[in-house]
């Protein structure tokens, strides 16, 4: 067990409609990275939070958003969602703002968009 | 654009004997590289981090070696068992540069 939470563990829904996917982190870590892995392909970085602030980001689409609240959680949503958002989003944490550390994964999401 | 390789094919192996999985990368300096471990359906799990500076890490039957020059990393698990079946992702990062991590590469422990 990592320590990182993620919720809901699956999730199904139609085209167009908007989720939003919840992290904790590992107690006392201050970053939060969101990760999209879709069938055989590799972890794809969407976003990067450090207390409460948005520190990097990748690949992510505008219809995706994400933020850091006070308490350290996260959350990803994803609004006007097509069959191509169908993947396991995955959330990790870590203590640094930066490299050099290591990040701890939470279980993931599987998002199905029908 | 950065670009980080690993062997997108499966390598199988026997039981017992040594695996060496291969990550190569071009347009990145990174300050460090790091290997984990995946499993289906599942996240990542972190395994071990090996620094620019450093040649060479070990931990239990694993071993990582980093050659900048080269831009290579090879990882090596010794005296395999079919529980280390998973895929292998190498992972590049530095300073305040996001964490890119390779496509993975699947492993297959024969008994």
């Amino acid at each position: 067990d990592s320590g990182v939470t993620q919720t809901p563990k699956h999730l199904i829904t139609a085209t167009g409609q908007r989720v939003t996917l919840r992290c904790s982190p590992r107690s006392g870590d201050l970053s939060v990275y969101w990760y999209q892995q879709s069938l055989d392909q590799g972890l794809q970085f969407l976003i990067q939070y450090y207390n409460g602030e948005e520190r990097a980001k990748g690949n992510i689409l505008e219809r995706f958003s994400a933020q850091q609240f006070p308490d350290l959680h996260s959350e990803l949503n994803l609004s006007s969602l097509e069959l191509g958002d169908s993947a396991l989003y995955f959330c990790a944490s870590s203590g640094l703002a930066g490299g050099g550390d290591t990040q701890y994964f939470g279980p993931g999401t599987r998002l199905t968009v029908l | 654009s950065q670009k980080i390789e690993q062997n997108s094919e499966a390598l199988n192996i026997q039981e017992g004997k040594t695996a060496t999985l291969t990550c190569n990368y071009t347009n990145y300096s990174p300050a460090y590289l790091q290997w984990y471990r995946q499993d289906p359906g599942r996240g990542p799990v972190f395994l071990l981090l090996i620094r620019e500076n450093e040649k060479e890490k070990r931990k239990e039957r694993l071993k990582v070696t980093f050659d900048t020059t080269l831009k290579q990393s090879l990882f090596h698990i010794t005296a395999s068992q079919p529980a280390d079946s998973a895929t292998y992702l190498c992972a590049l990062g530095g300073g305040y540069q996001k964490v890119t991590f390779g496509t993975g590469t699947k492993l297959q422990v024969i008994p």
